[in-house]
């Protein structure tokens, strides 16, 4: 297992365009976790999937952010009509179950700009 | 409204001498508190972390501190190697959360050959 995969590395759009992300987390993990980290800022929590559940979602996730996992293993992230605002790090993790943080694994995250 | 503060945003060491980072917090119901490192181009990764029961905990080269009643927390590193050089976050979690950090602004650590 390679770890925690996210696609793209890099996403450079148009504000007002939809974007959609992928993360592949590593295949035991029935957890997996969207934090999204502005420049200067520490990663902020947008929701959690347990298996195909949607266990809490911040109110950072505007009714422009969606994310889904389907089937249980990989999830999206689609935001809609982004705005410039929207530019930062997304970055995925995932677990096994729940041990207080400390079993996280990141993946190295996307990238967004919007111009 | 900031949570969990990492109120240096870098600091510089000479390689052999100790790291001391700091991290705060403002809320009574965190009891659990971890520290992530994250080098460029890469995810964060789990580093130590401390319950509040204790007040200490030690990992070789890392020892982490809690003050519970000044909500100060510490990450030391002793001795410091150059390959220590990356971002530091501190995050904190509380019982009965079942699935999200709440995560300081990062410290850059640049320690020195």
């Amino acid at each position: 297992d390679t770890g925690v995969s996210q696609d793209p590395r890099h996403k450079i759009t148009k504000r007002g365009q939809n974007v959609t992300f992928r993360c592949d987390p590593i295949s035991e993990h029935n957890r997996l976790y969207w934090y999204r980290q502005t420049l200067g800022q520490g990663p902020e929590f947008l929701t959690y999937f347990q298996n195909e559940a949607q266990l809490e979602k911040s109110r950072l996730l505007s009714d422009r952010f969606s994310a889904e996992r389907p089937k249980g293993s990989f999830s999206t992230l689609e935001i809609q009509r982004t705005e410039q605002g929207d530019s930062a790090m997304y970055l995925c993790a995932s677990s096994l179950g729940w041990q207080g943080g400390s079993d996280y694994t990141f993946g190295s995250g996307t990238r967004l700009t919007v111009v | 409204d900031q949570q969990v503060k990492q109120n240096s945003p870098s600091l510089s060491v000479q390689e052999g001498r100790i790291s001391i980072l700091n991290c705060d917090y403002t809320n009574s119901m965190f009891d659990y508190f971890l520290w992530y490192k994250k080098y460029p181009a890469e995810g964060p990764t789990f580093l130590i972390s401390i319950s509040s029961i204790k007040d200490k905990n030690e990992d070789g080269r890392f020892t982490v501190f809690l003050n519970k009643s000044a909500k100060h927390l510490s990450l030391h590193i002793v001795p410091s190697q150059p390959g220590d050089s990356a971002v530091y976050f501190c995050a904190a979690n509380w019982s009965g959360n079942t699935g999200k950090l709440i995560f300081g602004q990062g410290t850059t650590l640049q320690v020195k050959p």
